[in-house]
């Protein structure tokens, strides 16, 4: 069966500092990854996506970056954190060319950024 | 925007009664999902409905889907304590991605 592992899954960080958190998809090959953000009481906006390793597409510019280094490893970074950056992440993937969208969700990490 | 809107933003009602949500949307779908959150959690897919579909049940679940009107309701019977979380509908308008498009979700509250 397919798992999704994210981490860490709380992060306090200084204003300025780099930041760099992980999702890897097991049991399923050439998976769509995508990065969401969860701010407090809202939905799910939609940061980065990507359909294979270093194919990486952004919804929004902002202080972050992703990287996509193995086919099941989707990475989220950011070299000078803002506290505009705080909030709820969550890493999903989705079986590709099966357009009907389904995503299957990690557990999230929260980022505090003081 | 695209983003599907739910309604109520939060409620609450007693153990054993039915709960029922809504959710609009703006342009036409391929399909229409809704996921559930528990506080601190992933999201977790319940059901999906396809823009050709009417009304789909999965155990005390039920959604159905109006496309004339662009909207679909989320109803689940007999609640539990245990279905406190959040609840999310989410838009499908295709794309070779399958991109979703969520709403900011009605928190459910189920008092036993």
């Amino acid at each position: 069966s397919q798992t999704i592992h994210q981490w860490p899954a709380t992060l306090v960080q200084p204003v300025g500092s780099p930041l760099s958190l992980e999702c890897t998809v097991e049991g399923t090959s050439n998976p769509n990854l995508y990065w969401y953000r969860q701010a407090a009481g809202r939905g799910l906006q939609l940061l980065f996506y990507s359909v294979g390793i270093g194919q990486i597409s952004s919804e929004v510019p902002q202080n972050l970056s992703a990287s996509r280094p193995q086919d099941r490893q989707f990475i989220l970074s950011s070299k000078k954190l803002l506290l505009s950056d705080s909030g709820f992440y969550l890493c999903a993937w989705s079986v590709q060319g099966a357009n009907t969208g389904e995503l299957f969700f990690g557990e999230g990490s929260r980022l505090t950024v003081l | 925007s695209q983003q599907g809107e739910e309604d109520p933003q939060a409620l609450s009602i007693q153990e054993g009664e039915n709960a029922t949500m809504n959710c609009s949307y703006k342009t036409s779908i391929n399909n229409l999902q809704w996921y559930r959150q528990n506080s601190g959690r992933g999201l977790v897919h319940l059901i999906l409905i396809r823009s050709n579909e009417r009304e789909k049940h999965s155990g005390r679940l039920r959604v159905t889907l109006d496309t004339s009107k662009k909207s679909s309701s989320l109803l689940i019977t007999a609640s539990r304590a245990a279905d406190t979380a959040s609840y999310f509908c989410a838009t499908n308008y295709g794309g070779s991605q399958g991109n979703l498009i969520f709403g900011k979700g009605t928190k459910l509250s189920v008092k036993p």
